[in-house]
């Protein structure tokens, strides 16, 4: 399974709502599919794992949804900490651990 | 609280090796399936390889027959032996935890890969 994101580029003001989309070639278990964030210099960080669930301490204006193909993390009210590169991820042995390319989300 | 340390990056030349490690506290390698995540400077992130608690390990196409992941249980560490490095294997390499998702992460690890 092959994971694109898009866009490559996300230029929002603190306040507005982010959305990001995953796509797969192919059907993926909504199971096994994670987002995280990225700041500079710093490991990712896991958000969301099985498509909707937020790890503990993320705050609820992250959300995640999607299925089959098509999958999407939201943040409501952009909090100028949230500035960063997110990459979703379908972590499962059949794609190979595979990682999308990662949207970075800069300040307009 | 539950940490993972890579360290054993550095400057090799190319058709060089090396090996990382990654010493956990706070968690047990033995007990959970093991990562190791690379990414080239200013690119996104790529898996490398996983060791599973049952002790198969499994690699990117990229890196397979070149790179093997072992643990040892005693001094509760993760390792990657790389081998015929190239300048594409350049990067910062984490560890990472997989529970669920790749939970726990490493600072990771720089490997620069120049003559």
């Amino acid at each position: 399974i092959v994971l694109t994101q898009s866009p490559g580029t996300l230029s929002l003001s603190p306040g507005e709502r982010a959305n990001f989309s995953c796509r797969a070639s192919q059907t993926a278990s909504s199971n096994y599919l994670a987002w995280y964030q990225q700041k500079p210099g710093q490991a990712p960080r896991l958000l969301i794992y099985g498509a909707f669930f937020r790890v503990n301490g993320i705050p609820d204006r992250f959300s995640g949804s999607g299925s089959g193909t098509d999958f999407t993390l939201t943040i409501n009210r952009l909090e100028p900490e949230d500035f960063a590169v997110y990459y979703c991820q379908h972590y499962d042995k059949s794609s190979l651990y595979a990682f999308g390319q990662g949207t970075k989300l800069e300040i307009k | 609280e539950e940490q993972l340390v890579e360290s054993g990056g550095g400057l090799v030349q190319p058709g060089g090796s090396l090996r990382l490690s990654c010493a956990a506290s706070g968690l047990s390698v033995s007990d959970y399936y093991m990562n190791w995540v690379r990414q080239a400077p200013g690119k996104g992130l790529e898996w490398v390889s996983v060791l599973y608690s049952g002790g198969s390990a499994y690699y990117a196409d990229s890196v397979k027959g070149r790179f093997t992941i072992s643990r040892d249980n005693s001094e509760n560490t993760l390792y990657l032996q790389m081998n015929s490095l190239g300048v594409d294997d350049a990067a910062v390499y984490y560890c990472a935890r997989m529970r669920g998702a790749f939970d726990v992460w490493g600072q990771g690890t720089v490997v620069t890969v120049s003559s």
